[in-house]
């Protein structure tokens, strides 16, 4: 069965650091990668996917993610955080071509940027 | 831009009581699933549906869960006795095409006394 894992629970950062998160996952086939954000409050957004293509993905707000496949990993960048990027970010991951695509999350990571 | 949708937003029920979770997905989607996040824990699948039927059903997703799409636009979650341990936020999440980004709705908080 799929898994996912996130390193980092909890990350502090200050404005204008630079973030990355960890997520590895454990499947051996064709998957799909996502991550989704959940500001305080709000519903679970996407932030950005990688299905196949460019291993570098930007999404939204600055974000990007790089899929390393001999790493099993899809860690989530950005250069330089806001404090309206506090909020919970989740990895996740479909595998296979067909079928449904459930999602399988890790356990998420609560960032705190201070302004 | 169309949004799912999720009421209630909070439900508080006493165990062994029914509770239906109600979802309102995006109108051209044609692929709905339920998810729970018991607090502090990950968010885990419970159960995908497709063309008026369960695709696939998660270990958690037992006797006492169904789900239903009583008419064009709604869908819900129906728990028939609930447990403490059903004490969760419950997501819907819906997708034009099975191999496609699933949008989540905002979630419905479930506390049972």
């Amino acid at each position: 069965a799929q898994s996912v894992s996130q390193h980092n629970h909890h990350v502090i950062l200050s404005e204008a650091a630079s973030l990355e998160l960890g997520c590895n996952y454990s499947y051996g086939g064709t998957v799909n990668l996502f991550w989704y954000v959940q500001y305080p409050g709000q519903h679970l957004q996407l932030l950005l996917k990688y299905f196949s293509g460019d291993p570098l993905v930007k999404g939204i707000k600055g974000f990007e993610a790089e899929f390393i496949k001999s790493k099993f990993s899809f860690n989530l960048r950005k250069p330089s955080v806001q404090w309206s990027d506090t909020a919970e970010y989740f990895c996740a991951v479909t595998a296979g071509r067909t079928g449904f695509q459930k999602l399988v999350f890790g356990t998420g990571t609560r960032l705190l940027v201070s302004p | 831009e169309p949004e799912v949708t999720q009421t209630p937003s909070h439900q508080v029920t006493q165990m062994g009581q029914e509770v239906i979770l109600r979802c309102v997905p995006i109108s051209n989607h044609l692929y709905f699933y339920w998810y729970r996040q018991i607090l502090g824990q990950k968010v885990e699948f419970l159960v995908s549906f497709y063309n008026n039927e369960i695709s696939e059903k998660s270990e958690i997703f037992d006797d006492q869960f169904s789900v239903e799409r009583p008419d064009g636009s709604n869908f819900t979650l129906k728990i028939r006795s609930t447990k403490l341990e059903d004490s969760a936020m419950y997501f819907c999440a819906s997708t034009l095409a099975e191999s496609d980004t699933q949008y989540f709705g905002p979630g419905t908080r479930l506390t049972v006394l």
